[in-house]
């Protein structure tokens, strides 16, 4: 089955600091990416996702790009907010084998 | 459009009652997934379906029970409640196989076993 490893914080950082949140995964075949994100007191959302070699996702100023060679989906933001303060879940998708979501990554920003 | 809405988002059970958590969805979504979240922990799967009618347990399946007689609705039923029910419970869906497709997550139901 698939499955990743990736630190589970909490990573704490000032307002502005370059965030890199890292994930490596192991799978059977060729998954497709994602990076879910985790408010508090609310579910999971797609951050982003990438579904082949090389391509790079992004949205909200995050981005990962999915390396086959290296079998990782690092996330970065160049300037964190305090909003940004979340629990961070990097998931492989393939075929139909449902997503198991581990602790993930708590992030928190300071002002 | 709503997405994926769950009920109730809070409730407190004795030990021994019975509940359904509701879970409903308008994006004609075919399949459908129960998790929970125990305090600081990840998601742990309870059940899923791949369309109306088909059901299968996740990883922890045990004491509750689901069906999918549409595509829409997908209730879990907690039946004789334990304290180790308490948890935050978490409907989701995706408009084909998980693999490639999107999970969309409700808002959760918190739920707390006395």
């Amino acid at each position: 089955g698939n499955s990743v490893t990736q630190m589970e914080g909490p990573v704490t950082l000032s307002e502005e600091a370059f965030l890199t949140i890292n994930c490596t995964y192991t799978a059977t075949g060729y998954p497709s990416l994602f990076w879910y994100v985790q408010y508090p007191g609310e579910g999971l959302q797609l951050l982003l996702k990438a579904t082949k070699a090389d391509d790079k996702g992004s949205n909200k100023g995050f981005e990962a790009t999915y390396r086959k060679e290296t079998t990782s989906f690092h996330l970065e933001k160049g300037s964190v907010q305090v909003s940004d303060s979340a629990v961070y879940f990097c998931a492989p998708g393939e075929g139909s084998y449902i997503p198991t979501f581990g602790r993930g990554t708590s992030l928190i920003v300071h002002p | 459009n709503a997405g994926v809405t769950q009920t109730p988002k809070f409730r407190i059970l004795k030990i021994g009652q019975s509940m359904t958590l509701q879970c409903t969805q308008d994006m004609n979504h075919n399949y459908m997934y129960w998790y929970r979240q125990d305090p600081g922990m990840g998601l742990k799967l309870i059940y899923y379906s791949v369309g109306a009618g088909i059901t299968d347990k996740g990883e922890v399946p045990n004491g509750y029970n689901v069906s999918r007689s549409t595509t829409e609705d997908f209730p879990l039923r907690l039946e004789l409640a334990a304290p180790s029910q308490t948890s935050v419970y978490f409907c989701a869906s995706s408009l084909g196989p998980p693999g490639a497709n999107v999970l969309t997550f409700g808002a959760g139901s918190r739920l707390t076993v006395l």
